[in-house]
């Protein structure tokens, strides 16, 4: 069974420095991997979407990697904002489908 | 631009009653899913439809049932709530070929 770790489960940075997020899974036969951005009592908000085939992805301050062989993919967000304060979730998909199985999440804190 | 909604946002019930949280989509997907989000844990599976008129289980589908109206709309029904059942509730949708995934905002339910 896919299983999906999130470390560190918490992190507070001062405004400007660069975020790094990991996300490690245990089977190396994902179909896709995606970032999602968590707001206190809200929704998730897709940020990332990397397919098995893809290295990295872009947008904007983010960039997200996956190395598949090691089980592992990485969110940078660059220069750092007290809005990217949010709880940051990876999910993995093992199927065309979309069946996502989801890490706990990295709750990060962003202080002016 | 609507995306995912789901009704209710709030709700408290007692041991015993039964109710369902509906969700519509309006970006035509195919697939449609309901996961459960508890502390400290990641957002796990309950049900999903691949396509109108499929349904299947996910990793935590006792409970629960759930049908799919047409292609727009998956609801979700506890027959018989329980305090375990206490969790947030999260539809999401997405397409084939890569399947990124969009969610609602959540829907909040209390078993007493």
């Amino acid at each position: 069974k896919q299983e999906v770790t999130q470390i560190p489960a918490a992190l507070s940075v001062p405004e400007g420095e660069n975020l790094v997020l990991n996300c490690s899974f245990t089977d190396s036969a994902i179909y896709n991997l995606q970032w999602f951005r968590q707001d206190p009592g809200k929704g998730l908000t897709s940020l990332l979407l990397i397919q098995s085939s893809q290295r990295e992805q872009t947008s904007g301050r983010l960039n997200a990697s996956l190395d598949k062989s090691s089980g592992r993919s990485t969110l940078y967000i660059a220069a750092s904002q007290p809005g990217d304060s949010a709880t940051y979730l990876c999910a993995v998909s093992t199927d065309s489908w979309g069946k996502f199985q989801f890490g706990a999440g990295t709750q990060v804190v962003v202080t002016p | 631009n609507a995306g995912v909604t789901q009704t209710p946002k709030f709700q408290v019930l007692k041991t015993g009653q039964s109710m369902t949280l509906q969700c519509a989509q309006d970006m035509n997907h195919n697939s449609m899913y309901w996961y459960r989000q508890d502390p400290g844990m990641g957002l796990r599976l309950i049900y999903y439809s691949a396509s109108e008129g499929t349904t299947d289980k996910g990793e935590v589908p006792n409970g629960y049932n759930v049908s799919r109206l047409n292609k727009r709309e998956f609801s979700l029904r506890l027959e018989s709530a329980a305090p375990s059942q206490t969790s947030v509730y999260f539809c999401a949708s997405s397409e084939m070929g890569p399947p990124e995934a969009f969610f609602g905002q959540g829907t909040r339910l209390t078993v007493v």
